[in-house]
């Protein structure tokens, strides 16, 4: 049982690149979400989807998209990389909507723009 | 959702219990307290959560005070692996409300 696996684990872009972050979970989970997290401040939500077909903008959605064509894995696009783009992104999933038994996080993906 | 003050950081002993208190005065009757912990880069971890009552699971023990402006987080025989950031987060239960948001938490240091 893998949980939340994302790939990739580290990418350096270049500013104007294009990029998709890849989550997957196993747990046949209903919500995911897409945060990021800076240098010394908690995370933040960017996207987050309540079922297969479905997203959602978080917190700090300008500059992604996002799709959810099948119910285990959910995708965060960068269309234009910015440097303000570069973070640590973490995916998660929930079995429900209010996150009763928790989130499982996958380990991230470390991304830097220049 | 309620705002939590955290100390900024800790240190405790090996072997030791690890008590990580967090304060939400402005706490509401329907938001339940979160405690997640993030290990150097990780992804974060779900610890436990809890209401009203006191709970304890194989991870930890969270105690509620009867006001509910503020609970203590337990790691009863705290290891080196527990050295970690820990996040207190209060937050409504309902549908629609998927925002978690995590403050800059305690960082927990555990000293052999």
């Amino acid at each position: 049982n893998a949980g939340v696996t994302q790939t990739p684990k580290f990418r350096v872009l270049k500013t104007g690149q294009s990029m998709t972050l890849l989550c997957a979970q196993d747990m046949n989970h209903e919500y995911m979400y897409w945060y990021r997290q800076d240098p010394g401040m908690g995370l933040r939500l960017i996207h987050y989807s309540v079922g297969e077909g479905t997203t959602a903008k978080g917190e700090v959605p300008d500059g992604y998209n996002v799709s959810r064509l099948k119910k285990q894995n959910f995708l965060l696009g960068l269309e234009s990389a910015a440097p303000s783009q570069t973070s640590v992104y973490f995916c998660a999933s929930s079995l429900t909507s209010s996150g009763l038994y928790g989130y499982t996080f996958g380990s991230g993906t470390r991304l830097t723009v220049v | 959702d309620a705002k939590t003050t955290q100390p900024t950081s800790m240190d405790c002993a090996e072997g030791r219990a690890a008590n990580l208190p967090c304060n939400h005065s402005t706490i509401s009757g329907n938001e339940y307290v979160y405690w997640y912990r993030q290990i150097h880069s990780q992804g974060p971890q779900y610890i436990i959560h809890g209401l009203k009552n006191n709970e304890t699971n194989e991870m930890a023990s969270l105690i509620i005070t009867e006001d509910r402006k503020s609970s203590t987080l337990i790691l009863p025989h705290a290891t080196l692996r527990d050295t970690a950031v820990y996040y207190c987060i209060v937050r409504v239960l309902n549908f629609g409300n998927e925002k978690l948001t995590f403050g800059t938490g305690t960082r927990l240091t555990i000293i052999p």
